[in-house]
């Protein structure tokens, strides 16, 4: 069965600090990975995703991820931390054998100035 | 172009009162997804619709929860005899293709909060 986890609830970063947000998965077959964000009251958008070719991966407001098959890992990274970044990240992944797609439990990243 | 929304986007109700969530998709995105999230978790999925058809509702929870779609226009997803367990927020998303394009990316809704007092 297919899985996705992120080990951390809350991660920490200063403003211009690198960041990264953890994801680890598990799927039968050849994974799609997506990321996505939820800034507060307001539904999930659309990061990025990882579907075959270059293992990293360029999204929107600067973010990258990279893909790791050795490591079952596709974690969120960004070179310098905004404030504005501060919201809840979801991965999220998808067996292609599966009907569905599987998100982890989010992850809240706060940016302090 | 727009996307996709969601009425109301707050709801407050009674223990025992029925629900009606509504979604409006992007136009001409063909699947529609319902998912729930308790305060502080993960998205929970509850159905899938492919067009008017919903091919997988694996995920609503009990009979009391119900979803329609008209063609590939709005959906309801409706709660019977609310429960406080049922206090969400109930995410909509859509997507061009479907479950079966697994390349296909959702699009979400912002929600709507309900709270069952």
């Amino acid at each position: 069965a297919q899985s996705v986890a992120q080990p951390e609830d809350q991660v920490n970063v200063a403003e211009g600090n690198p960041l990264t947000v953890k994801c680890t998965y598990s799927v039968s077959g050849n994974p799609y990975l997506f990321w996505y964000v939820q800034y507060p009251n307001r539904g999930l958008q659309f990061l990025l995703k990882y579907i075959t070719g270059d293992n990293l991966v360029k999204g929107s407001y600067g973010f990258e991820a990279e893909f790791n098959k050795s490591q079952t890992s596709f974690h969120l990274k960004k070179p310098s931390a905004l404030v504005s970044d501060s919201a809840l990240y979801f991965c999220a992944v998808r067996d292609p054998s599966a009907s569905k797609i599987i998100f982890g439990s989010g992850t809240r990243l706060s940016i302090r100035p | 172009g727009a996307g996709v929304s969601q009425s109301p986007s707050n709801k407050v109700t009674e223990k025992g009162k029925d629900v009606e969530l509504r979604c409006d998709p992007i136009s001409g995105h063909t699947a529609l997804y319902w998912y729930r999230q308790r305060l502080g978790q993960g998205l929970e999925f509850l159905i899938y619709f492919q067009g008017n058809s919903a091919p997988d509702k694996s995920g609503l929870p009990s009979d009391r929860f119900s979803a329609e779609r008209t063609g590939e226009s709005v959906s309801t997803l409706t709660i019977q005899r609310t429960q406080q367990e049922d206090s969400a927020v109930y995410l909509c998303a859509s997507s061009l293709l479907g479950q079966g394009a697994f390349r296909d990316t959702q699009y979400f809704g912002p929600g709507t909060r309900l709270t069952v007092l």
